[in-house]
């Protein structure tokens, strides 16, 4: 079946550094991917997207990476703040067949952010 | 502001009795969704409804149920919640249910069973 994970549970970082956030999925058929940032006690917050014919999109402070010949996804966060500490996902949404419409997430990596 | 509202935001209740969590939305979206996250766990997907189309994930145990008596509200019922169905239940909604459309998240309901 289908799966979304992540390389690494747990990246601790220093205010102002850079962070890097991997992904790698197995559904060569997969074509849209989300990352989303869940800090505790809340629901999933959309961070940004991307489609399979690009590889590159960039947003306020992050940008998403895809590989697509090694399946692999990343999130960058520049200049990365306390704000950002939070558990994030990348997640693949599928729309054949009878998956119409499912979110495939990944397992989350926990982004801590030292002052 | 538009959005996704989760009532209760915590839920205690007894082993097997009956409990239900309500979703609301104001963005008038199509698609409701139902996940279940267990602690340092990703979301997993219940069931979803496309307008009043109800679709149901095929490991979802039968002890969950779920009814939309509108677009604004869905709620999830859980028949004889045992003690591994505590967790954090999500709604989320989507204005459409193909690629290329976001799913927005409610704050979550965290379920406590005794």
């Amino acid at each position: 079946g289908e799966s979304v994970g992540l390389h690494l549970p747990t990246l601790s970082v220093q205010e102002g550094d850079n962070s890097i956030i991997n992904c790698a999925y197995s559904n060569s058929a997969s074509d849209y991917f989300i990352w989303y940032k869940q800090e505790s006690g809340k629901g999933p917050q959309f961070i940004i997207d991307i489609r399979s014919n690009m590889d590159k999109r960039q947003g306020q402070r992050v940008t998403v990476l895809l590989n697509k010949t090694v399946k692999h996804l990343s999130l960058q966060i520049a200049a990365t703040q306390p704000g950002d500490s939070a558990v994030y996902f990348c997640a693949e949404i599928s729309d054949r067949g009878s998956t119409l419409g499912r979110l495939y997430f990944g397992r989350g990596t926990q982004l801590t952010v030292w002052p | 502001d538009a959005m996704v509202i989760q009532n209760p935001r915590y839920q205690v209740t007894q082993f097997g009795k009956p409990v239900t969590l309500s979703c609301s939305q104001t963005l008038n979206h199509n698609v409701m969704y139902w996940y279940q996250q267990k602690s340092s766990q990703a979301p997993k997907l219940l069931f979803h409804y496309y307008d009043k189309d109800f679709n149901n994930e095929a490991d979802t145990p039968d002890n969950f149920q779920s009814r939309r008596p509108n677009t604004s509200f869905c709620f999830l019922d859980i028949r004889s919640p045992g003690l591994g169905d505590a967790a954090m239940y999500l709604c989320a909604t989507s204005s459409h249910r193909e690629q290329g459309y976001e799913q927005y998240f409610g704050p979550g309901t965290r379920l406590t069973v005794t």
